[in-house]
């Protein structure tokens, strides 16, 4: 089966820009997570969509990220305006739906590593 | 925040078995034991996870203590591919990961 895609693989901006980065899960995965991953360590979460609902975004900096799901499918994140901490690779990953996705793996995509200048 | 303790880095000679250790004293009694890896530049990988009884998969074997507050990752035979970060996660079914820094993997030929 087709994994999760995420595009771009790569993106340079300076800060105040905004940016961008896009996921398509795996086919049939309700969930659809946004992870942040800063060099040396773990990845941490982001926000968490159940369909095209917010079930978690306690860690999503507001005032600059946001992210959406319209259709169920794909999501987008971007940040506007971009800071210098903001350099980090972004993670997209999906899972089955509740409650047969709580119990099993999340499935990653390659990622997008931001450079913001 | 993470609940688990993990060694910073760990070295393996191809070909034997990679033992990778977790301490989660704190563990509770509905939180379940999960594996996953990161391979350089690439997304977390998920491995294996646990409750209570050992688990073995096409991947690798968990052994969870009896007391359940230790477990230890055994990959059987490592081999080149199998250098990565290892992270060892205690989570409530349906709650977040909480990923920590995990273990560096090197498995030396």
């Amino acid at each position: 089966e087709a994994g999760v895609a995420q595009s771009p693989r790569y993106k340079i901006i300076e800060k105040r820009q905004s940016v961008a980065f896009w996921c398509n899960p795996i086919s049939g995965h309700a969930t659809l997570y946004w992870y942040q991953q800063i060099l040396g360590q773990g990845p941490k979460l982001l926000i968490q969509f159940q369909n095209n609902g917010v079930v978690d975004d306690s860690q999503l900096p507001k005032d600059r990220f946001s992210a959406e799901r319209l259709k169920g499918v794909d999501s987008t994140l971007k940040i506007q305006p971009a800071k210098l901490e903001d350099s980090a690779v972004y993670l997209c990953a999906s899972s089955l739906g509740l409650p047969q996705g709580a119990w099993g793996e999340q499935y990653f995509g390659p990622g997008t590593r931001l450079t913001v200048t | 925040d993470a609940k688990t303790t993990q060694p910073p880095s760990m070295d393996c000679a191809e070909g034997r078995a990679a033992n990778l250790p977790c301490n989660h004293s704190t563990i509770s009694g509905n939180e379940y034991v999960y594996w996953y890896r990161q391979i350089h530049s690439q997304g977390p990988q998920y491995i294996i996870h646990g409750l209570k009884n050992n688990e073995t998969n096409e991947m690798a074997s968990l052994i969870i203590t009896e007391d359940r507050k230790s477990s230890t990752l055994i990959l059987p035979h490592a081999t080149l591919r199998d250098t990565a970060v290892y992270y060892c996660i205690v989570r409530v079914p349906g709650n977040q990961f909480y990923f920590g820094t995990g273990t560096s993997l090197t498995v030396i030929p």
